[in-house]
């Protein structure tokens, strides 16, 4: 057990629709980052938040929005919802920001678009 | 554009046997390379990492190799239990102050025969 926590575990939604998927960092963490992995795309970074204020940017769609809380805990936000969007999410936390720390990995999201 | 390449998709080894998981790397900027372990179901697990002022780290079982000359650095798995049997992803990370992102190869997945 990593010690980051997300919820729902399982999410099945329609397209069209819009979903929140949320992460607690562990204990002490700073760092939240979200990642996607799903079977044609593998593992890819989406963006990163450090105490509250977005620091990295990867592919991440216009239809995906995240913020980070003063409690540190993370959300992800999918709008407009398509069948491309199923896909395992997950977050991971570190104590810091850059490549000095390592990231520990949540269990995931699995969102499922119908 | 993939940054990081990793080979084998897919590797069978008997009880006892060595595993090794290759990956290749196109931005000399990245300092930091961890591997992770993600079993079905889960989230990925830090197993081990490794930074480029040293060409080999070791834990337990688990070994890094790194040559920085070559763009290049591989897992070695000695003594290979079928509890072993996972999908492992290399991964690279610049250090940058500002924010971090790992960016991860395709992902291997080992089968350890008993």
């Amino acid at each position: 057990d990593s010690g980051v926590t997300q919820t729902p575990k399982h999410l099945i939604t329609a397209t069209g629709q819009r979903v929140t998927l949320r992460c607690s960092p562990r204990s002490g963490d700073l760092s939240v980052y979200w990642y996607q992995q799903s079977l044609d795309q593998g593992l890819q970074f989406l963006i990163q938040y450090y105490n509250g204020e977005e620091r990295a940017k990867g592919n991440i769609l216009e239809r995906f929005s995240a913020q980070q809380f003063p409690d540190l805990h993370s959300e992800l936000n999918l709008s407009s919802l398509e069948l491309g969007d199923s896909a395992l999410y997950f977050c991971a936390s570190s104590p810091g920001t850059g490549g000095l720390y390592e990231q520990y990995f949540g269990p995931g999201t699995r969102l499922t678009v119908t | 554009q993939q940054q990081v390449k990793q080979s084998p998709q897919s590797l069978i080894v008997q009880k006892g046997g060595i595993s090794i998981i290759n990956c290749a790397y196109e931005n000399t900027a990245f300092d930091y390379f961890p591997w992770y372990q993600q079993f079905p179901g889960k989230g990925p697990a830090l197993l081990i990492a490794i930074r480029p002022d040293v060409s080999e780290k070791k834990e337990g079982r688990f070994t890094i190799s790194f040559n920085k000359s070559a763009k290049q650095f591989s897992l070695h798995i000695m003594d290979s239990q079928p509890g072993d049997s996972a999908t492992y992803f290399c991964a690279a990370s610049r250090g940058e102050t500002s924010g971090s992102r790992l960016t991860f190869g395709e992902g291997t997945q080992l089968t350890v025969n008993p």
